[in-house]
């Protein structure tokens, strides 16, 4: 069974710093995608950025960015120039790229991102 | 638009009494699933759906029924809910690399 790990319960970060959000994951499939979710007070789950296993290079979006590293099964989020609509939840979860498949889930980092 | 609808957004019932929460999604995805988010757990799947007519459990289905009759609909019902299954619900379709959520139920049981 794939489990994900999120050690950091909650974080905060002033407005303008970069903020890294950690996340741990176990599986013996070689094969499979990893995700980070924002979760606004909203309630609506965002997919922030997706990283596919097999592809060594890590996944950016605009002032996301992750830090795959395969063979420690770790895949952190880095949030530069951070912003108060940055705070959220956050989400790490893996999917085996195998058909379709569930996502599992993290258990959330709240991130508070102060002005 | 492409998007994932639930209904209700907010209910309060009481225990034991039936409801079913319902969700659509205009994009012809063949699978669907339901997960039930609470604080400290992360979200959880209850059910999943790879196609019309074929549902299969999650990992915590206890509690809970599916159907899948139609490729856009797939309520999640309750028959007789309890106080443990007061959570936030959301409702996904798509495929491995690219799953649309809903905008979430949330249950009180009281």
């Amino acid at each position: 069974a794939q489990t994900v790990t999120q050690s950091q319960p909650e974080m905060s970060v002033q407005e303008a710093e970069t903020v890294t959000l950690s996340c741990t994951y176990d599986t013996s499939e070689n094969n499979y995608y990893l995700f980070w979710y924002k979760q606004p007070p909203s309630r609506q789950m965002i997919l922030v950025i997706r990283q596919e296993a097999y592809k060594q290079q890590n996944a950016t979006e605009n002032r996301f960015s992750v830090n795959f590293q395969k063979a420690a099964k770790s895949f952190s989020l880095k949030i530069s120039d951070s912003q108060l609509g940055d705070t959220a939840m956050y989400f790490c979860a893996f999917s085996i790229n195998s058909g379709n498949t569930p996502l599992v889930f993290g258990k959330g980092t709240r991130l508070s991102v102060i002005a | 638009e492409a998007q994932v609808t639930q209904n209700p957004r907010y209910l309060i019932t009481v225990t034991g009494k039936k409801l079913t929460v319902t969700c659509s999604q205009n994009m012809n995805h063949e699978y669907m699933s339901w997960y039930r988010q609470d604080p400290g757990l992360g979200l959880r799947q209850i059910y999943y759906s790879m196609n019309v007519e074929v549902t299969d459990k999650g990992d915590v289905p206890e509690g809970y029924k599916v159907s899948r009759k139609e490729k856009r609909n797939f309520p999640l019902i309750l028959e007789s809910p309890s106080p443990n299954q007061t959570s936030l619900y959301f409702c996904a379709s798509g495929r491995t690399y690219e799953q649309y959520f809903g905008p979430g139920t949330r249950l009180t049981v009281t």
